[in-house]
């Protein structure tokens, strides 16, 4: 079992939906990242979270540490939204110098 | 503009082949790492340097070597490339591993023959 789960692996919405990414890991962690990726292949950070809710635009990001699992919320999904969306952890037993992946989630937003 | 730039963005390569693919970045970070990103593997850290003369290995670091020799330079380089070092390459850098924004490179696509 990978340390880092993310669900859905593929996910398709048309434009307006609110959509939901998971991701629930199964170490001890000191932060949890949000990855978007773009189409083109390059990589951009969203947020970073350690507790509690994130918000930036229309994007949305909790963790709840007790239960080992975040999400990613989009609002009002737009095309220019379609991406690969990723997760990644930083475990305390590395003292947070390394960073585990998920596999991603591959939206598409269809107009 | 503050980034961070990979050389070359490109390569094709036999089997053997010494090479190396340079990182660098212009914001000071004492943090960078490299990664790579294969189909149905995701992303997978191979090496990450928490400052100057100070690394240490990822998930996979066997058949690659690093030297952090400047702040903002970290050359990951593949003494003796084989095939299964065919990927999609990323540097990263951060002001430090406590920090929030992971800075990535835009990619170095590597093919080993």
């Amino acid at each position: 079992k990978n340390e880092v789960e993310q669900s859905p692996q593929n996910l398709t919405a048309q434009e307006g939906e609110f959509i939901t990414i998971n991701c629930s890991y199964s170490v001890g962690i000191s932060a949890l990242h949000w990855l978007q990726q773009h189409p083109g292949g390059g990589i951009v950070s969203l947020f970073m979270l350690s507790s509690g809710k994130k918000k930036h635009g229309r994007l949305i990001a909790t963790i709840n540490i007790q239960e080992k699992h975040s999400s990613l919320h989009i609002t009002a999904s737009h095309p220019r939204d379609s991406a690969v969306y990723i997760c990644a952890v930083r475990s305390v037993e590395t003292s947070g110098s390394r960073l585990t992946f998920g596999e991603g989630t591959q939206l598409t937003v269809n107009p | 503009e503050a980034q961070v730039t990979q050389n070359p963005r490109y390569l094709i390569t036999v089997t053997g082949k010494k090479l190396t693919v340079t990182c660098s970045q212009n914001m000071n970070h004492e943090y960078m790492s490299w990664y790579r990103q294969d189909p149905g593997l995701g992303l997978r850290q191979i090496y990450y340097s928490m400052n100057v003369e100070v690394t240490d290995k990822g998930d996979v670091p066997e058949g690659y070597k690093v030297s952090r020799k400047e702040k903002r330079n970290f050359p990951l380089i593949l003494e003796s490339p084989s095939p299964n070092q065919t990927s999609l390459y990323f540097c990263a850098s951060s002001p430090s591993t406590t920090t929030d924004t992971q800075y990535f490179g835009p990619g170095t696509r590597l093919t080993v023959l």
